[in-house]
């Protein structure tokens, strides 16, 4: 069974661009996730996905950042315009019946000059 | 002072050695409790969920207490291929699957 995927694995953009990253979870995982992990910092919670209604969106930053889930399947991480700041690794992560046993993909290191 | 705490190391053994990492949460209505493994980068895995009774899969122990909100792993008899970060992980008092992460502990284990 094929994990969880993301893409790019790298992003290297100049501030003020526009970038958008995906993620494909596991097949008939209903709940989707996004967590970024910045330098020497934790990784930290965005925003959690039950098909394609936003649960919780909490830890989004700010509204330079939209998510988005059409169809319940693949989801969208777009960061407009980008800022310095938000550079790191986007993980997506992905669950079926559990919400809490959550199965991440490999990351996108965002990198922001 | 952050959700979760954890001693950053790096912690240094011999393979063969016990080592054991502990962690803090600052919510004391947190409903779930896990460790998870993230080597170099890499992605989180989930290595054991830890439940109040205490839990142990093979060479892996974990410990949760409420009272002191403090958890803990204990890792018998280390491998090299142990070598890692481990990440407690805290799902707080939310309808969501909300997790928060602490900042992880290197463990290196040397031959």
């Amino acid at each position: 069974e094929a994990g969880v995927t993301q893409f790019p694995s790298h992003s290297v953009i100049e501030k003020g661009q526009t970038v958008t990253l995906r993620c494909d979870p596991i097949s008939g995982h209903d709940n989707l996730y996004w967590y970024r992990r910045v330098m020497g910092k934790e990784i930290k919670f965005l925003l959690h996905f039950v098909k394609e209604s936003k649960q919780d969106e909490s830890g989004m930053p700010n509204n330079r950042f939209l998510a988005e889930r059409t169809g319940g399947t693949y989801s969208t991480l777009k960061v407009q315009p980008a800022e310095l700041e938000d550079s790191g690794v986007y993980f997506c992560a992905s669950s079926q019946d559990s919400v809490y046993e959550q199965y991440f993909g490999p990351g996108t290191r965002l990198t922001v000059t | 002072r952050k959700e979760v705490e954890q001693d950053p190391g790096p912690f240094n053994v011999p393979e063969g050695a016990t080592v054991a990492f502990n962690c803090t949460y600052s919510n004391s209505a947190s409903q779930s409790f896990f460790w998870y493994r993230q080597d170099c980068r890499k992605e989180p895995k989930l290595l054991m969920s830890v439940y109040s009774s205490g839990n142990e899969d093979g060479r892996f122990t974990a410990q949760l207490n409420r009272a002191s909100q403090y958890i803990s792993l204990l890792i018998r008899d280390s491998k090299l291929s142990d070598s890692a970060t481990y990440l407690c992980v805290v799902n707080p008092p939310s309808n969501t699957g909300k997790l928060i992460f602490g900042q992880g502990t290197t463990l290196q284990v040397k031959p």
